[in-house]
């Protein structure tokens, strides 16, 4: 399996409260992702990493910020988590070349109450 | 932009029947097209992708699946159904630029009835 870890595993917080969900690889891997599944959407890509300090957004960015300061951790951020952010967070890296496949963390299933 | 459309949130099978799980992609250029399982409460896992070259693709676990160009399809099949393939299904489309995004369908559920 590759090596990426996923932090916490679960999470309950409330709304309003800040949350950081951390991604930590051990392959090198030049590009990192954040998805959200929520049922009957599938896997929505909230941000993507190409770089260190290199970052763009998904198509559902907003109310999400990222930072990535090293090649191995990835965190992603919800500034004021609402209950529209209760989702399962699967971080995924991957290697360069549109022909190469994305491997996946375990997933964070976080709750905001 | 690219895109992929799956055809049905839920299929449901007998055990030992044809599996077949539609995915049909759009994509200006030639596209990078994977298939995902998840079992319950884990991530995702490759069972098998298309780039270039033959167009019958075979993946784990006894799956295969066909790119068609002329109806820019990538199905996925088995042909006799396990319980144990039991799981949700993900089709995507790698977009074939600089960031090298990864585009999913809405996931099929898959049952297998005894």
């Amino acid at each position: 399996d590759a090596g990426i870890t996923q932090s916490p595993r679960h999470k309950v917080t409330e709304t309003g409260t800040p949350v950081t969900l951390r991604c930590h690889q051990t392959e090198n891997h030049r590009y990192m992702y954040w998805y959200r599944q929520d049922p009957g959407h599938g896997l929505r890509l909230i941000h993507y990493s190409y770089g260190v300090k290199d970052t763009d957004k998904g198509e559902v960015s907003d109310g999400y910020s990222v930072s990535r300061s090293k090649t191995e951790d990835f965190l992603l951020t919800l500034e004021s988590a609402t209950s529209s952010q209760t989702s399962v967070y699967f971080c995924a890296i991957s290697g360069w070349g549109p022909n190469t496949e994305a491997f996946f963390g375990q997933g964070t299933r976080l709750t905001v109450v | 932009a690219q895109s992929v459309t799956q055809l049905g949130s839920h299929v449901s099978v007998s055990e030992g029947a044809l599996v077949l799980l539609r995915c049909n992609y759009s994509s200006s250029v030639p596209p990078y097209l994977f298939w995902y399982v998840q079992y319950p409460n884990q991530g995702l896992q490759l069972l098998l992708k298309y780039t270039t070259g033959a167009t019958l693709v075979k993946g784990i676990n006894g799956f295969e699946a066909e790119f068609k160009k002329s109806e820019t399809s990538f199905h996925l099949t088995k042909p006799s159904a396990h319980m144990s393939d039991a799981a949700e299904y993900f089709c995507a489309v790698s977009e074939a630029s600089g960031t090298y995004k990864y585009i999913f369908g809405t996931g099929t559920r898959l049952k297998v009835l005894a």
